[in-house]
């Protein structure tokens, strides 16, 4: 069974960089499929913020690209998220999930991590 | 960029047909999925290339995709579908969009 979790810490600074990991288990993640990164800020919608194939092919949201670098550890059988320069607006509870990519989604999930950019 | 819009919430009766629409320009050339969530969980997919059902979800889910708009219906709706549901596309130039999602309400 695949089982996705992230970890990292859960208070970030202004300005700062937010860095989360994301172990899989039950799944190779050398395999066909990509790894995403979504977040929701509290009480709103789910925002996709970047993915990875095994092999390191990266795409990312537009709109967050140049603060985003996700990269990833075969031998760990993880990938991981940075998000530079947080404010308060990156607040929210980050997900990581596995990308089928095209038209076939998200369909392993992560539980999920509340992350708070705060001083 | 693209969009996608949803209604922000839908009520329904129990045992009633629930619709939920999601539009987007041209959507209807792109593949749709659908996720719900219920308070304090992660998102599960329920439909994905527009009308199919990943293992484990009901046949009341049914999902169809034409002109501008994308819609998720569920049939016979129980009380355990109330939840929030968005409605996600891929889009060349923006990879993966989601919509603003809906609150479903069974009354």
């Amino acid at each position: 069974q695949v089982q996705l979790q992230e970890s990292g810490p859960g208070l970030a600074k202004p300005s700062e960089t937010l860095s989360l990991t994301c172990t899989v288990s039950g799944h190779s993640i050398n395999s066909d499929y990509y790894w995403g990164w979504i977040r929701q800020p509290p009480g709103k919608g789910l925002e996709w913020i970047g993915s990875i194939s095994h092999s390191g092919s990266t795409y990312y949201n537009p709109s967050l690209k140049s603060r985003v670098t996700i990269s990833v550890d075969t031998s760990k059988n993880e990938f991981s998220l940075k998000l530079s320069s947080v404010t308060a607006a990156d607040t929210a509870v980050y997900y990581c999930a596995r990308d089928r990519r095209g038209g076939d989604g998200f369909d392993m999930w992560g539980q999920g991590t509340m992350v708070t950019v705060s001083s | 960029s693209y969009e996608l819009t949803q209604p922000p919430s839908v009520s329904v009766s129990p045992g009633q047909t629930a619709s939920i629409s999601c539009s987007g320009d041209k959507l209807g050339d792109k593949y749709a999925c659908w996720y719900q969530q219920k308070p304090g969980q992660s998102p599960v997919l329920v439909i994905y290339q527009d009308l199919k059902r990943p293992s484990g979800i009901p046949e009341r889910f049914s999902g169809s995709n034409s002109g501008d708009t994308a819609t998720l219906t569920i049939s016979r709706t129980q009380a355990m579908d109330e939840a929030d549901y968005y409605c996600q596309a891929w889009d060349s130039s923006t990879a993966w969009v989601f919509g603003g999602g809906t609150k479903l309400t069974v009354l």
